[in-house]
């Protein structure tokens, strides 16, 4: 089975701090996904890559296959970006689970 | 109105008494997923379906059972609920596998006393 390690746990940053939340997996995966869940409990897809790099608005998704790693950054942060970033993956090779990270938790203070 | 629908969104009920939370979507998506968040755990598929046909078990899914009455009605049921079913549960749709975006429904918090 699939290891997904999310570092940090917590993160508090100040208005406008660049961001960066890192995901380790331990198999070879197809693709990676990046969800967003908010204070309320509602949970957003971000992004789904298997290579290379994808951004939306401030968010840039990389990943690193073959040093099974991803990061999520948010440029200029904002207190609306205050949620539970959660990663996870998909092993591929006939699996049809995701084995999803603990999440970070980002709080951005005005 | 939200394209993936979860109801209740808040239950409390006793040990041993049966409930079902249904999810509904308006996405035209054939799959469809139940998932439970524990705190500091992530996120562990109970069911998925990937079409009305097709009934899969997940992770963990001793305790529950799924019915797909359509392609847009998903519903999980816990037979006889008992404290450590207590938890956040979600749907969620794909229009493909796992290499497809997911999309949540807002969550049912589930409390079993």
């Amino acid at each position: 089975k699939n290891e997904v390690e999310q570092s940090p746990q917590n993160l508090t940053a100040q208005e406008g701090e660049f961001i960066t939340i890192n995901c380790s997996y331990s198999v070879g995966i197809s693709a990676l996904h990046w969800l967003q869940q908010h204070p309320g409990g509602g949970i957003v897809s971000l992004f789904m890559l298997s290579s290379g790099k994808k951004k939306h608005g401030r968010l840039i998704a990389t990943i690193n296959i073959q040093e099974k790693h991803s990061s999520l950054h948010i440029t200029a942060s904002h207190p609306r970006d205050s949620a539970v970033y959660i990663c996870a993956v998909n092993s591929g090779a006939g699996s049809y689970q995701l084995t999803f990270g603990k999440g970070t938790k980002l709080s951005v203070i005005p | 109105d939200a394209d993936v629908t979860q109801t209740p969104r808040n239950r409390i009920t006793k040990t041993g008494k049966r409930i079902m939370l249904e999810c509904s979507q308006t996405k035209g998506h054939d799959r469809m997923y139940w998932y439970r968040q524990d705190p500091g755990l992530g996120l562990r598929l109970i069911y998925y379906s990937f079409d009305v046909k097709d009934i899969n078990k997940g992770e963990i899914s001793d305790g529950y059972s799924v019915s797909r009455q359509a392609q847009a009605k998903f519903s999980l049921s816990l037979e006889s609920a008992i404290p450590n079913q207590t938890a956040l549960y979600f749907c969620a749709t794909s229009d493909g596998g796992f290499n497809s975006p997911l999309h949540f429904g807002n969550g049912t918090r589930l409390t079993v006393t």
